[in-house]
């Protein structure tokens, strides 16, 4: 168990609609990121939040925002659903971003 | 263009047939390796950080050994338990705007 929690764990979700998931990170964890694992894949690091501010990014579109909160915890939006946002969503934390402990995921299919 | 490669793809191994798995990168500003344990539908599970060429770490059945171009996890006398992906990820980039580029992953499975 790595303390981080992630919901909701699974959910499904028409093509156009907007989704929210959300991140819970590990006690004394003060940076949280955020992947996106596709079936047979590695994950795909979508961005990181550090301060409540996101201190880098991988190569995904403006409809994929975060936030973070002054408790350490985030939100991950995706606007816009496509088909091809169907995958595991993973959030990570850690301290000032060194080794990284993932939660559960979060399953979004798309339809 | 950083990258990060790992071989083989799957791996099937007989109960206790000791084998080694490969990870392969091509980062600038390498500051950590590591190494994860994926079971089905779970989020990977860590399993060790590696910094510097020549350190090395183990933890039970499994040793992870890094050089300067790549990353070896050796599995001593494997169980069935230890059937899972092992995914490799490598972190580059300063501080303030890191990230952190995963392979695709070793399938990995043990025979009874």
């Amino acid at each position: 168990e790595t303390g981080v929690t992630q919901s909701p764990t699974h959910l499904i979700k028409t093509r156009g609609q907007q989704v929210t998931l959300r991140c819970s990170s590990q006690s004394g964890h003060n940076t949280v990121s955020w992947y996106q694992q596709a079936l047979g894949q590695g994950p795909q690091f979508i961005f990181q939040y550090y301060r409540e501010e996101e201190n880098g990014r991988g190569n995904f579109p403006p409809r994929f925002s975060g936030l973070q909160f002054p408790n350490y915890s985030s939100e991950l939006n995706v606007n816009a659903l496509e088909l091809d946002d169907s995958a595991l969503y993973l959030c990570a934390s850690s301290l000032y971003g060194n080794t990284i402990y993932f939660g559960e995921g979060s399953w979004l299919t798309v339809v | 263009e950083d990258q990060v490669t790992q071989s083989p793809e799957a791996l099937r191994l007989q109960e206790g047939e000791s084998s080694s798995l490969n990870c392969s990168y091509t980062v600038s500003g390498l500051r950590g390796l590591f190494w994860y344990r994926q079971d089905p539908g779970k989020g990977p599970e860590f399993l060790f950080t590696l910094y510097s060429a020549g350190e090395e770490k183990e933890k039970e059945r499994l040793k992870a050994t890094l050089t300067k171009k790549e990353s070896f996890l050796h599995i001593t006398a494997p169980k069935p338990e230890d059937s899972a992906t092992y995914l490799c990820a490598v972190q580059a980039g300063d501080s303030s705007a890191s990230k952190i580029i995963f392979g695709s992953g070793t399938r990995l499975s043990i025979r009874p």
